[in-house]
């Protein structure tokens, strides 16, 4: 079985300020994790994607995640805010051909 | 490319109605799926399709029928609408596939209410 727990179901932040959402996962076998957007009556983007190679990974718009098996985290960072980012942040499990999917993190950016 | 697009964009249904939510994409996928998502909850699985001619179940199939006559659509079918089923309904292409790790590209979504 899976799972993911997004660990702030809301996040403000000022604009040019650190973001940080917090994603932990369980899993029972090696997972692939992604990090996906919605912005306001949008789809789903992806971010980005974490499939066993280098443990920091690299997204679009300045986003990076790090993968930490020792914590079983999968954090979502980025170093400096901007106003775009406002939208909701989905973690995302793959194991076992199913997805799981976060309850999501609710990002405000305040000008 | 359109990728992956959806119609209707919102419907509203009474109880024990049926409809047919259409999904096409035009990136010749071999995978596709359905989701719902209900306020403030991630997406939950309901259906999805490993290529034409088989799908099989998600986490929350009961209510709905899929079919996959071509690569191209996924309909799904809501025989005997419930208000349980007030929804947003995303659908989904990929390849390779979910064990590959291989992106998921999604539609805008329908906005189902049930009266």
């Amino acid at each position: 079985a899976q799972s993911v727990t997004q660990l702030d179901s809301h996040v403000s932040v000022s604009e040019g300020t650190p973001v940080l959402l917090r994603c932990n996962y369980s899993s029972s076998y090696s997972p692939s994790l992604f990090w996906y957007v919605q912005h306001p009556n949008k789809g789903l983007q992806l971010l980005l994607k974490y499939t066993s190679a280098a443990t920091l990974v690299k997204g679009i718009n300045g986003f990076e995640a790090e993968f930490k098996k020792s914590e079983t985290s999968f954090h979502l960072t980025k170093p400096s805010a901007h106003m775009s980012d406002a939208a909701e942040y989905f973690c995302v499990v793959n194991a076992d051909y199913k997805l799981s999917f976060g309850a999501g993190t609710t990002v405000t950016v305040r000008a | 490319n359109a990728g992956v697009t959806q119609t209707p964009k919102f419907r509203i249904l009474k109880i024990g109605q049926s409809m047919t939510l259409q999904c096409t994409q035009d990136m010749n996928h071999n995978y596709m799926y359905w989701y719902r998502q209900d306020p403030g909850m991630g997406l939950k699985l309901i259906y999805y399709s490993v290529g034409a001619g088989i799908t099989d179940k998600g986490e929350v199939p009961n209510g709905y029928n899929v079919s996959r006559s071509t690569t191209e659509d996924f309909p799904l079918r809501l025989e005997l609408a419930a208000p349980s089923q007030t929804s947003v309904y995303f659908c989904a292409s990929s390849t390779p596939g979910l064990a590959g790790g291989g992106e998921q590209f999604f539609g805008p979504g329908t906005r189902l209410t049930v009266l």
